[in-house]
């Protein structure tokens, strides 16, 4: 299957900080990618949907200038939590859509966040 | 009204055996299409099988196959020979074609494989 990198998989950060969070597509151009966060034992919140060259697409309650989101290239989304604070602690997983077979999404391996 | 169902949060079975872990789902959207992904404690979501609103026959993935009752709104998956690299999270995921390709994930089902 295709590949998504993100980078780092694990960041602790002061609280007050901005922390940039890679999401890469390897093996294939990626029109549209998400973020999604992910509480422990809880499933998967989206957050946003990145689409390449335009503005992302953010989920209702979604704090659009505090996840700061830019879809620079058809491979590259980033996602940068601005002024980080502890209950922004949680993991953050983003995926990129292929447009075959089934346009099925595929996952980066996740990036833990830790606020101190 | 959740979109996505999952009512097992966890469950047990034993190497070899085969396991159905449950997913309905609900929609009006015509054209969907319903995914299973794997996390295990890595926390990576591994893509396991997909099932087209339209398609006519059950998906299959080697071990993996999805009971797909469309009247019902189910989409479980069956795994069969359970293996102990098999215990991890399991999410059900619908994606509405009409709605920009978006996941609508469920609350997942955490599967245990013991020898």
């Amino acid at each position: 299957g295709a590949v998504v990198s993100q980078h780092p998989s694990r960041v602790i950060c002061k609280s007050g900080t901005s922390v940039k969070i890679e999401c890469r597509s390897l093996d294939f151009q990626a029109t549209t990618m998400f973020w999604y966060r992910q509480f422990p034992k809880k499933s998967l919140m989206l957050m946003a949907t990145s689409n390449e060259g335009s503005k992302a697409t953010y989920e209702q309650g979604v704090e659009k200038d505090k996840f700061l989101i830019n879809h620079a290239s058809l491979t590259l989304s980033t996602l940068t939590v601005t002024s980080a604070h502890p209950e922004d602690s949680s993991f953050y997983i983003c995926s990129a859509s292929a447009a075959f077979p089934y346009n099925e999404q595929f996952f980066g391996p996740g990036t833990r966040l830790t606020v101190l | 009204a959740q979109k996505i169902t999952q009512t097992q949060p966890g469950m047990f079975v034993q190497e070899k055996e085969a396991v159905t872990l449950d997913c309905t789902y609900d929609t009006s959207d015509p054209s969907y299409g319903l995914f299973w992904y794997k996390q295990p404690s890595s926390g990576e979501m591994i893509f396991l099988i997909y099932q087209g609103s339209y398609d006519q026959q059950n998906a299959t993935e080697g071990r993996y196959s999805l009971n797909f009752q469309k009247a019902r709104k189910s989409a479980n998956l069956v795994i069969s020979a359970s293996q102990l690299g098999d215990s991890a999270m399991y999410f059900c995921a619908m994606r509405e074609d009409s709605n920009t390709d978006k996941l609508i994930f469920g609350t997942g089902t955490r599967l245990q494989v013991f020898p």
